[in-house]
């Protein structure tokens, strides 16, 4: 089945550790997106790529990295100078900006 | 920059009634509107994306219409049921997409 696959589902990290969360996809997207949930917040977006070895910083992009080597992945490094990176992280891809996105899952990172 | 709202943030209906949640956005030159159904600890599941060009698009119970011209979007859904419950949220595309921070539903049976 075609969709996004995101890893791992919870991650527990200790302070001053950089985690890098994975994100998949066999849609045949070129575009792919990380976003960050938090309680009672709408999304953020961190990162977006919309062609392979490009990428851009979203709104809150601090304190975090990303790769595009391959179409099908999108993996988000949350290094230690991300002050508070306790939240849902959220991948997601579209065939461009005027398609229909779709979401991976989500990964919950907790530092502890 | 665009803002998109949600209004209300919680709603609680009996099971089998009728209902409607409400999205608006502030700048109009959209080429979409989705709505999505996240269930807790779950990634968002798009339910409907309606074109720039249409009023709205059906799916089974759900309706959704959009409104360019007021930036309003409504996502009607008929004969709730408790499955039904979960947070729905609406995004806008323009140059990125932005989502609204999601009604709250409970369908109570």
């Amino acid at each position: 089945d075609g969709g996004i696959t995101q890893s791992p589902k919870y991650l527990f990290r200790k302070e001053g550790q950089n985690v890098t969360l994975s994100c998949e996809q066999n849609l045949n997207h070129d575009a792919m997106y990380w976003y960050r949930q938090d309680p009672g917040q709408g999304l953020r977006l961190i990162y977006y790529s919309q062609i392979v070895n490009d990428f851009q910083k979203g709104d809150i992009a601090e304190g975090y990295s990303v790769s595009r080597e391959k179409k099908e992945s999108f993996p988000l490094t949350v290094t230690s100078a991300q002050k508070n990176p306790t939240a849902f992280y959220l991948c997601a891809s579209s065939s461009g900006r005027d398609g229909e996105l779709f979401f991976g899952e989500g990964s919950r990172l907790t530092v502890l | 920059k665009q803002e998109v709202t949600q209004i209300p943030a919680a709603l609680s209906v009996p099971e089998g009634e009728n209902l409607v949640l409400n999205c608006s956005f502030t700048d109009s030159a959209i080429y979409n509107l989705q709505w999505f159904r996240q269930d807790p600890g779950k990634g968002l599941t798009s339910l409907l994306l309606i074109q720039s060009s249409q009023r709205e698009q059906t799916s089974g119970r759900l309706n959704a219409s959009l409104d360019k011209s007021s930036g309003r979007s409504t996502l009607y859904i008929a004969a709730s049921q408790p499955g039904d419950s979960a947070t729905y949220l609406c995004a806008v595309a323009d140059n990125q997409f932005y989502f609204g921070t999601g009604t709250s539903l409970t369908v109570i049976p």
